[in-house]
């Protein structure tokens, strides 16, 4: 079965980076884009970006370009998303989810991660 | 960006109710709108596709219509485990955009 399994919550300092991760199993990975979507706190869910994960290419929303980067180790089936300079308002829950068809509806998510800004 | 909205806001209604709730783009996205589901402390949860395409294993009660700017999620009759807030999201063009979410709240 398909799963998506997020690595754990994080606290950070304003300033640091952070590095999430997203093992993907149960399907061909580089078969699916796999997507970025963030929820603060009493917030919505806004989209950050998506990976290719068979060629490695990244497009990411422009609010997000320059300071966070998505990338996969193919060998291990896992995506990342890293954020650097973490601001206090970038504190939320970080969700991976796959994109599937010309549409790129976000079918199977992983559990999220709660990235904590905090100093 | 293509800016997604959505009213109402928030809604209470009883079990059995027929709940609408509305989406609209800035400009046409033809049909590459999908609906979410999410409830607290879990993952968000695809219902509809491409505006009104059921997602596998999602229960008939819910619906999509729409196209081009404006669209509809249709629950029938409102059941106690409907109780969540509701997104729409495009993805006719990057960013991917979500609406601000409706809350419905079971009576």
């Amino acid at each position: 079965q398909v799963q998506l399994v997020q690595s754990g919550a994080e606290v950070k300092k304003p300033g640091a980076s952070v590095k999430v991760s997203c093992k993907a199993s149960g399907y061909t990975f580089t078969g699916y884009y796999i997507h970025w979507v963030r929820q603060a706190p009493g917030q919505g869910l806004e989209w950050l970006g998506w990976i290719n994960p068979n060629t490695d290419g990244a497009t990411y929303a422009q609010k997000f370009q320059g300071w966070v980067s998505m990338t996969r180790d193919t060998s291990i089936t896992t995506v990342y998303m890293e954020m650097s300079r973490l601001k206090f308002d970038d504190t939320a829950v970080y969700f991976c989810a796959r994109g599937v068809g010309s549409g790129s509806r976000l079918d199977f998510w992983g559990q999220g991660t709660l990235v904590t800004v905090s100093s | 960006d293509i800016q997604m909205t959505q009213s109402p806001s928030s809604l209470s209604a009883s079990i059995g109710d027929r709940l609408t709730i509305t989406c609209r783009a800035t400009q046409s996205i033809t049909s590459y709108l999908n609906w979410y589901q999410h409830k607290p402390g879990k993952a968000p949860k695809l219902l509809i596709y491409a505006a009104s395409s059921l997602q596998s294993g999602v229960p008939s009660r819910f619906s999509g219509s729409g196209s081009g700017t404006d669209f509809t999620l249709t629950i029938s009759s409102l059941q106690p485990e409907d109780l969540a807030t509701y997104y729409c999201q495009q993805t006719y063009r990057t960013p991917f955009t979500f609406g601000p979410g409706t809350r419905v709240d079971i009576k």
